[in-house]
């Protein structure tokens, strides 16, 4: 069974800075099956990015993903006051499914 | 666009079954995987388990021994079954459309809004 685990647990930043989020694999995973997600409080997940660095549709352009093998990356270039939420990170592809415990950005 | 509304009783006994349905909108449930995730309060999601519009699934080891998922493609739903239940089963329940492109890419692209579900006699 794949374990995700996410760092920070929560992350202090102001609008206009850079946001760094960190998601482990327990082994390695194929890129292809890694994507990360956003949720405000009270909406549902909203899919950002899918392959580990593919950007959903409507994505901006300031949410980019990397990584391979056990660690990958979400990172947002300048946070805009609506990027403040939960992010998580998922196996998704395989016969069990899981996600990251989550980040959550707060101000 | 394709949108999904989960629907179902929001106050299940303990014991009892939880029966959810997910109707898909402004597409076809042909083609495609169909999801269910779970988000106790205040915590982090957890997946329930697939269906594919032909009927095989996948479920989620911890809840397998108590869950069923089943799609009707004329209704153009599918549903999720989840028997004696207890506190711990109280969470927001989504479904999501579970997509693979070309059996390299997998993501859910497209999710309800969430039904919560309170476990309690």
């Amino acid at each position: 069974e794949i374990v995700l685990a996410q760092s920070p647990g929560t992350l202090s930043l102001s609008p206009g800075e850079r946001a760094t989020l960190s998601c482990r694999a327990s082994q390695s995973v194929s890129t292809s099956y890694l994507a990360w997600y956003q949720q405000k409080p009270g909406q549902a997940p909203r899919l950002l990015i899918y392959g580990a660095s593919s950007r959903a549709t409507g994505i901006p352009d300031r949410f980019s993903g990397s990584g391979s093998g056990t660690d990958f990356t979400l990172t947002i270039s300048r946070l805009e006051p609506e990027d403040f939420a939960v992010y998580y990170c998922q196996h998704c592809g395989d016969i069990k499914e899981t996600f990251g415990q989550g980040t959550k950005v707060e101000i | 666009q394709v949108q999904l509304q989960e629907s179902g009783p929001g106050l299940v006994k303990p014991s009892e079954t939880l029966s959810l349905t997910c109707t898909v909108s402004g597409g076809s449930i042909s083609s495609y995987y169909w999801s269910w995730i779970r988000q106790p309060p205040g915590k982090g999601l957890e997946w329930i388990g697939y269906i594919y519009y032909s009927g095989s699934t996948s479920y989620n080891p911890s809840l397998k021994s108590r869950v069923t998922i089943s799609v009707d493609t004329s209704k153009n739903q599918f549903s999720l079954k989840l028997n004696s239940v207890t506190a711990a089963d109280t969470a927001v329940y989504y479904c999501a459309r579970r997509v693979e492109v070309g059996g390299y890419f997998y993501y859910m692209d497209v999710w309800g809004k969430g039904t919560t579900v309170s476990v309690s006699s």
